[in-house]
């Protein structure tokens, strides 16, 4: 079992639809990040959580530490926003990565 | 700020030839990390030094896998000889220190094993 679960796998919606993107992880952590790839691109990370909740722009993401669990949410969404969204968790020296959410925003 | 810089972006060789990736980290960075991550995956941890030590490397495949970095500032990852399944996209991300800092991650580089 991964230590890193995010659903849905794959969401596609309406430019301007509000998204949500869930990350449940199930070790202890330090911080959590959401990152953001894509297609053919690197990686670049959107935001780096220990607690509660962090906007930057359309993005909000919150932390829940006592459910393990996280949320990013993209108002007013836009096709440029189509990426893969990944979640993943730091313990220890390490990192542990979601398999990823892959977003598509149709105009 | 310059980002993570790697080289190639992308690759393709034959199975059983051998491939270099070189990562230039962040000007300071004293964490640096190979990934690989293959298609519909979440990336996968196959080296974490730190400053010219190597932090862990349980998941590299030694036997045909290789990284090093010299004077803790670029790193190359190798591969001798490539199987099919090395297809994957290798990213290098790099860090102030680990853990609880944010890492910044390199473009990556696209292999292709035929």
């Amino acid at each position: 079992k991964n230590e890193v679960e995010q659903s849905p796998q794959n969401l596609t919606a309406q430019e301007g639809e509000f998204i949500t993107i869930n990350c449940s992880y199930s070790v202890g952590i330090s911080a959590l990040h959401w990152l953001q790839q894509h297609p053919g691109g690197g990686i670049v990370s959107l935001f780096m959580l220990s607690s509660g909740k962090k906007k930057h722009g359309r993005l909000i993401a919150t932390i829940n530490i006592q459910e393990k669990h996280s949320s990013l949410h993209i108002t007013a969404s836009h096709p440029r926003d189509s990426a893969v969204y990944i979640c993943a968790v730091n313990r220890g020296n390490q990192f542990y990565f979601g398999t990823g959410t892959s977003l598509t925003v149709i105009p | 700020e310059a980002g993570v810089a790697q080289s190639p972006r992308y690759k393709i060789i034959e199975k059983r030839q051998s491939v270099a990736f070189w990562c230039n980290p962040i000007s300071g960075h004293a964490t640096l990390y190979w990934y690989q991550q293959i298609l519909g995956q979440g990336p996968k941890l196959l080296i974490q030094f730190q400053n010219n030590g190597v932090v862990d490397d349980s998941q590299l495949p030694k036997d045909r896998f290789s990284a090093e970095r010299l004077k803790g500032v670029d790193s190359t990852l190798k591969i001798q000889p490539a199987k099919l399944e090395d297809s994957a996209v290798y990213l290098c991300a790099s860090s102030l220190r680990a853990p609880n800092t944010e890492a910044f991650f390199g473009q990556g580089t696209r292999l292709t094993v035929v």
